[in-house]
């Protein structure tokens, strides 16, 4: 079994659609949980991170962890052309220095 | 120059060459990474570097050699590759490598495609 699980899509949807980004993870150390965005011919950029289980929201972007599901998610509300990217989840054990990624969701927002 | 950039952007060699990539970071960091994307695959740690000593090897084979002269350059060398190597390669920076209830945000720089023929 992978260590952190993510649908590869690709995933399409209408502009100004609500996005769900999800990935399980089957280590219990995990303790850092990222997102990165990465762009056709860039690199990953990070967008949100949470330590430990609950919610952060920045702007149109929510993260959420469930701890006890292994599961974590990304939100995007209000989704523009310009979010079209793929998405990563990253997960780091406390401690720890190797960052554990997922395949990636590629995400096309259509106008 | 800012953030994090790699050279060459794009790469092709044969099996039998030998060629280096290079990465260099603009931030001020103290730790830096080397990764492999391949396609339909997770991005894979290859090696970290935390000033100057590398301090984590991810059963990486020998054929791919890392150097870091300083907090602020690190190359990949690479001879007798093999067609499953081709990917692209990236490399990060960070201020640390993180402690328990320490996080440091790892900045990438845009990637080496690289092609083995």
């Amino acid at each position: 079994q992978k260590e952190v699980e993510q649908d590869p899509g690709p995933l399409s949807v209408p502009e100004g659609a609500i996005v769900s980004l999800n990935c399980t993870y089957s280590n219990s150390a995990f303790q850092y949980f990222m997102w990165y965005r990465q762009y056709s011919r860039k690199g990953p950029e990070l967008l949100m991170y949470t330590y430990s289980s609950g919610n952060k929201e920045d702007g149109r972007f929510t993260a959420q962890v469930d701890k006890s599901s292994k599961y974590i998610s990304l939100f995007i509300r209000d989704s523009q052309p310009s979010d079209s990217a793929t998405y990563l989840c990253a997960m780091l054990a406390g401690g720890a220095q190797k960052l554990v990624f997922g395949q990636g969701t590629r995400l096309t927002i259509n106008p | 120059e800012t953030g994090v950039t790699q050279t060459p952007r794009h790469l092709v060699m044969g099996m039998t060459n030998k060629k280096s990539l290079k990465c260099e970071q603009h931030l001020g960091h103290n730790a830096m990474y080397w990764y492999k994307q391949s396609a339909k695959k997770p991005l894979e740690l290859m090696f970290v570097y935390n000033f100057k000593e590398q301090t984590e090897n991810n059963s990486v084979p020998s054929r791919f050699s890392p150097e870091c002269p300083n907090s602020s350059h690190l190359f990949l060398h690479l001879h007798t590759l093999q067609p499953e190597d081709s990917a692209l390669y990236l490399c990060a920076s960070s201020q640390g490598t993180g402690g328990v209830g320490v996080f440091y945000e790892q900045y990438f720089g845009p990637g080496t495609r690289l092609t083995v023929t």
